[in-house]
């Protein structure tokens, strides 16, 4: 059974950074692409970027470009999402997903990593 | 970026009414067009891909129509398990992008 398994919930101050991990259980994980979507309180999800399991080539979002790296690390079959420079607006539940190279729709999906932003 | 419009954006309804959801995107995206419902505190979970095709294990009440940049998600008799949010989501280009939703209410 294909399961991603995120990190706790995170606290932290403006300016400061936050990263988040994604676990794979139950699939190769370099046959795959993983995203990061958040998705912050009654809002639409957004799409932050991915990171291909295989190659670990990268695509962000412009709006986030400056602001966000995704890594994996393959012998752990996981992913990671850093996001620098926290304002209040970056708080929002972190999700990774999982897609097939190229079709970018995610299934499944971590069950979400709650990042609050507050002094 | 493609800029994802749903309407509407809440409804309210019955068990065993037909429902249809509409998703217009702002530029052409082929059928790039997936579907997600999402219960509070889950996270997404995707019904429709590639806009027609129907994700192994979900219910054959839900379908999915269209192309271009029209889209449409049937729900053919409402279940009480579907209340729910749904998003429609293009995987045409980068930034992938997101309707802003349809939340089912129970009337």
């Amino acid at each position: 059974q294909v399961q991603l398994v995120q990190s706790g919930a995170e606290v932290r101050e403006p300016g400061a950074s936050v990263k988040v991990s994604c676990k794979a259980f139950g699939y190769t994980f370099t046959g795959y692409t993983i995203h990061w979507v958040r998705q912050a309180p009654g809002q639409r999800p957004e799409w932050m970027g991915w990171i291909s399991g295989g190659s670990g080539n990268t695509k962000y979002s412009q709006k986030f470009q400056d602001r966000v790296t995704i890594t994996t690390d393959t012998s752990a079959s996981s992913a990671y999402m850093e996001l620098s420079s926290l304002t209040s607006e970056d708080t929002a539940v972190y999700y990774c997903g999982t897609s097939v190279a190229g079709l970018n729709w995610f299934d499944p999906w971590g069950q979400g990593t709650l990042v609050i932003v507050s002094s | 970026d493609i800029q994802m419009t749903q309407s509407p954006s809440s409804l309210s309804a019955s068990v065993g009414d037909r429902l249809t959801i509409t998703c217009r995107a702002s530029q052409s995206i082929g059928n790039h067009l997936n579907w997600y419902q999402q219960k509070p505190g889950k996270a997404p979970k995707v019904l429709i891909y590639a806009a027609s095709s129907l994700q192994s294990g979900v219910p054959s009440r839900f379908s999915g129509s269209g192309s271009g940049t029209d889209f449409t998600l049937t729900i053919s008799s409402l279940q009480p398990e579907d209340f729910a949010a749904y998003y429609c989501q293009q995987s045409y280009s980068t930034p992938l992008t997101f309707g802003g939703g349809t939340k089912v209410e129970i009337k």
